[in-house]
Formats: structure tokens, sequence, C-alpha cells
């Protein structure tokens, strides 16, 4: 069974980053990708982008893109999600979330998500 | 971007009630590419339906999932005292995906 675990709750400075881990274990990391989902408090759901670890191709949202960057490690089963020149809009809740289907395709599909981490709190406040 | 909006934003229903959850999409998502999943507080979602109308493993038969290209429904046929919960659809048939603002269901 896969689990994904992240990292501790982080609280940064204006303008400063943040880079959040998830680390699997469990099952099979390389062939499923894993997308990187924000929640704002009390807020709905906002999916950032994607990675498929054999590859290392990520996807973002257009609304991300100039800030995020979303890497992964095969050989610790871990990944990445770094966002860039952060406000007090970004403080959430960041999720890694592996997609449902495995997968050979170069850039990340779409697709639903089935294993969820535990989620990382991310305050950002001067 | 495809947005999706679910109704109605609260379901106030008593354990044993049926609960009907809407999710309408700007655009068709095909039949294929729409999931449920649920939320507790201070946990992360649980996915319960994927392709509109398949169970996610180890979710109870009470869950059905609906619909096609721009309306779908999740069902809970008895709800039980675990179900009481936020429930937010997503689509997976265009980037960026995107997610509904939910449907909280509360006991009545």
């Amino acid at each position: 069974q896969v689990q994904l675990v992240q990292s501790e709750a982080d609280m940064k400075k204006p303008g400063s980053s943040v880079k959040v881990s998830c680390k699997a274990s469990g099952g099979t990391f390389s062939n499923y990708a894993i997308s990187w989902v924000r929640q704002a408090p009390g807020q709905g759901l906002e999916w950032m982008g994607g990675i498929l670890p054999i590859f290392g191709t990520p996807n973002y949202a257009q609304r991300f893109q100039d800030r995020v960057t979303i890497t992964a490690d095969e050989s610790t089963t871990t990944a990445y999600m770094e966002l860039t020149s952060l406000s007090s809009e970004d403080t959430a809740v960041y999720y890694c979330a592996r997609h449902l289907q495995e997968t050979s395709a170069v850039i990340p599909p779409n697709d639903a998500f089935d294993v969820w981490g535990q989620g990382t709190m991310v305050t950002v406040s001067s | 971007e495809i947005v999706l909006t679910q109704s109605p934003g609260t379901l106030s229903l008593s354990p044993g009630e049926r609960a009907t959850l809407s999710c309408r999409a700007s655009q068709s998502v095909s039949s294929t590419f729409l999931a449920w999943y649920q939320q507790k507080p201070g946990q992360a979602p649980r996915l319960l339906i994927y392709g509109a109308s398949s169970r996610a493993t180890g979710i109870p038969d009470r869950f059905s999932g609906s619909g096609s290209g721009t309306d779908f429904a999740l069902t809970i046929s008895r709800l039980e005292p675990e179900d009481f919960a936020v429930y937010f659809c997503q689509q997976y048939y265009s980037s960026p995906l995107t997610f509904g603002g939910g449907t909280k269901v509360e006991i009545k």
C-alpha cells in the first residue's frame, strides 16, 4: 500500500520561497505521476502542477507557471514542490497526490488522485 | 479553464437519508474524466469515484456516481454517521485540472 509522507509545516516571510517534500513508500514510484494541490484556509482545492518521475517532465498550471518548480528524485522516491515570491495569498495546506493510473507518457497525463499526502501547512506572514 | 459549479452549498440531512449532490461543468468533460472526493476536517481528500461512475478501491457501494457531458451527480443511498463531510468534484478532461467549490453534508 503506497503512502505519501510530506515535510513538516513551515512559516515564511513575504517574498521568500518554500520547498515542500513528498516521500513515497510501499509501492511503485517512477511510473505514477505526482501532482501538487493546495487548499487555502476554509477554501477549495487548487491544482498547481504535476510530474512523472521516470521522465522528470513537469506540467504546470498556467497561473503558477512563473513561480513553481516541481521535481522528483527516483533514487529517494521523493517529489518536491518549490514556490517562489511568496505572499500572504499563498498561505495554504499543500498536498501531494498520486495519479490513479500508471503511465509511460512523457508528459504526465491528467488524472484523478487516489493517494494523498497528509498535507503541509505553509504560512506566509511578516 | 473548465469551471465546476457544485450545488447545493450545504445539504442538511439525517442519518439513513439519501443525499444527492450536483456538479455542473462549464463545458463538456466527457463521461470519463470526472471524479468525486470526500474531505473531513483536518484530513486530506479521499477519492470516492473516478470516471464519473467507478468506485475507488474500498469505497462502500452506498456511494454512486452518474452523469456525462456537463452534468454529474454523486448519490449516497443511506447516510452513515461517517459520511457527514465536504464533497468535491474534479475534472481531468483538460488542463488545468479543476475542482468544484464543494458541498458540505451536515447532520440535520
